[in-house]
C-alpha cells in the first residue's frame, strides 16, 4: 500500500468511448502527476499538478483531458483514444515539485487497452 | 542523445550473485538520483534516494553516485528471487523539480 490508489486497475474501451481513470492520495501531498508507461520505453509524465493548479503538460494530445478538484484527487478524462494509446497509467504524488528534488510516490497504475 | 541511458537488460543472476546496475546521464545539473523497483504489473516503488556524490547503503542495497562520470549505480548483494523485478534510475535538478527515469533494466534471479 503506498497511498496512491488508482481505479480502475485495468480497463478496455473502443476508440469512440468516453472513460476516465481515478486517483486519490492519501499522503497528505500537494503534488500530483500522471505518466505513461509503455512497452520499452522510459516513464513518460503527462501533467502535474501543484497546489491543485496544472503546472506542466508536456504536449499531451487533448484527447487527454486532466482534471484536479483538489489536492487529494486526480483525473484522467480519456476520449477517442487510439491504439497507440494503450499502455499503463501511474498516478503519483509529491510533497511538492521542485526545489529538493520531492520524493514520487506511485500508485498501482491502470492498465488501458484501446480496441 | 538521450538524457538518461539504462540497459534494458534482461539482466539473468543465480541466487546469492552481486549485481549491479547502471546509468549514465547527460545533464550535469542533475543532483539527486533515486532507485525504483518495479514488480511486474504493479507501480514503481522508491528504493534508494540519494543526493549529490557519494555512496549509500540501505541492508543489501547500495547506491553509488560518481557525478564526475555522470554514472550512478545500484548494488544488490547476496540477490534473492524476490529481487526479481524492473529496476528503474530517475533523478532530477533542483531548478525543475521534473524526474527523468532510464528504460529501466529486467532483472531475473534464478533459484
Amino acid at each position: 500500500e503506498t497511498g496512491v490508489t488508482q481505479t480502475p486497475r485495468h480497463l478496455v474501451m473502443g476508440m469512440t468511448n468516453k472513460k476516465s481513470l481515478k486517483c486519490e492520495q492519501h499522503l497528505g501531498h500537494n503534488a500530483m502527476y500522471w505518466y505513461k508507461q509503455s512497452a520499452k520505453k522510459p516513464l513518460e509524465l503527462m501533467f502535474v499538478y501543484n497546489f491543485k493548479e496544472q503546472t506542466e503538460n508536456n504536449s499531451v494530445p487533448s484527447r487527454f483531458s486532466p482534471e484536479c478538484p483538489n489536492s487529494s484527487h486526480l483525473f484522467l478524462h480519456l476520449h477517442t483514444l487510439q491504439p497507440e494509446d494503450s499502455a499503463l497509467y501511474l498516478c503519483a504524488s509529491s510533497q511538492g515539485f521542485g526545489d529538493s528534488g520531492n520524493t514520487i510516490y506511485f500508485g498501482e497504475g491502470s492498465w488501458l487497452t484501446v480496441v | 542523445q538521450k538524457e538518461v541511458e539504462q540497459d534494458p537488460g534482461p539482466l539473468s543472476v543465480p541466487e546469492g550473485a552481486i549485481v549491479s546496475l547502471n546509468c549514465t546521464y547527460s545533464n550535469s545539473a542533475f543532483q539527486y538520483f533515486m532507485w525504483y523497483r518495479q514488480y511486474s504489473r504493479k507501480g514503481p516503488e522508491l528504493l534508494m534516494y540519494t543526493y549529490s556524490s557519494g555512496n549509500k547503503e540501505d541492508g543489501r542495497f547500495t547506491a553509488q553516485v560518481d557525478k564526475s562520470s555522470k554514472y550512478i549505480s545500484l548494488f544488490i548483494r547476496d540477490s534473492q528471487p524476490s529481487d526479481s523485478a524492473t529496476y528503474l534510475c530517475a533523478m532530477t535538478s533542483s531548478n525543475t523539480g521534473k524526474l527523468i527515469f532510464g528504460q529501466g533494466t529486467t532483472l531475473q534471479v534464478k533459484p
